[in-house]
């Protein structure tokens, strides 16, 4: 049984460019939440999708976009990279948004 | 708002000991808590989870108790090993999201 699968594992950009995160939410899981973590800090959270519906969003940017599909998978675009996107992007999935959310290894984003 | 408050580490402690990492919230209604652990290089693990007032939760030696009156829920281990070096968070879920704590790094010393 699979579980979270994030890709790429990691990926460098520069600023102002734009990137795309994917995530594929563990088996029975319909419920995909993305989160941010700067380097020695807890995770923020920036959104959750349910029914291709952005159901929650968290204090993030416009720049933060994303997507869900019908097959529950999802993506995280973020627009006009800045120095400060630099994180490890954490997705999460769970049942009908209930708890818990079961986490991927991230996305490791460096920005140059 | 939503907030969880653990303690700063780093916690460096020999093997066998007893570990304890303080951790209290701020929430409107009553959120789930839980503890998730993190190693190196790698994304959260859930370590245990509580649904509600006076619950405890409990996973491979690690306890906490869900404490309403106090607005804690503080991690517990009798007797470390070493391989319980990683970061822990403690989290409430509200509002459809997990709200984390900074983090406390813990270091097991054979």
């Amino acid at each position: 049984d699979a579980g979270v699968t994030q890709s790429p594992t990691h990926l460098i950009k520069t600023r102002g460019q734009q990137v795309t995160l994917r995530c594929s939410p563990k088996s029975g899981h319909d419920t995909v939440s993305w989160y941010q973590q700067a380097l020695g800090q807890g995770p923020q959270f920036i959104f959750q999708y349910y029914e291709e519906e952005e159901r929650q969003r968290g204090n993030f940017p416009d720049r933060f976009s994303g997507h869900q599909f019908p097959n529950y998978s999802s993506e995280l675009n973020v627009n006009a990279l800045l120095l400060g996107d630099s994180a490890l992007y954490l997705c999460a999935s769970s049942p009908r948004g209930n708890q818990p959310q079961h986490f991927g290894d991230g996305t490791r984003l460096s920005i140059l | 708002g939503n907030s969880v408050t653990q303690m700063e580490g780093p916690v460096t402690l020999s093997e066998e000991a007893f570990l304890t990492i303080n951790c209290t919230y701020t929430a409107t209604g009553y959120p789930s808590l839980f503890w998730y652990v993190q190693y190196p290089g790698e994304g959260l693990q859930l370590l245990l989870k509580a649904t509600k007032a006076d619950d405890k939760g409990s996973n491979k030696g690690f306890e906490a108790t869900y404490r309403k009156e106090t607005t804690s829920f503080h991690l517990e281990k009798g007797s470390v090993q070493v391989s319980d070096s990683a970061v822990y968070f403690c989290a409430l879920y509200n509002d459809y999201k997990l709200s984390f704590g900074a983090g406390t790094t813990v270091t097991v010393r054979a």
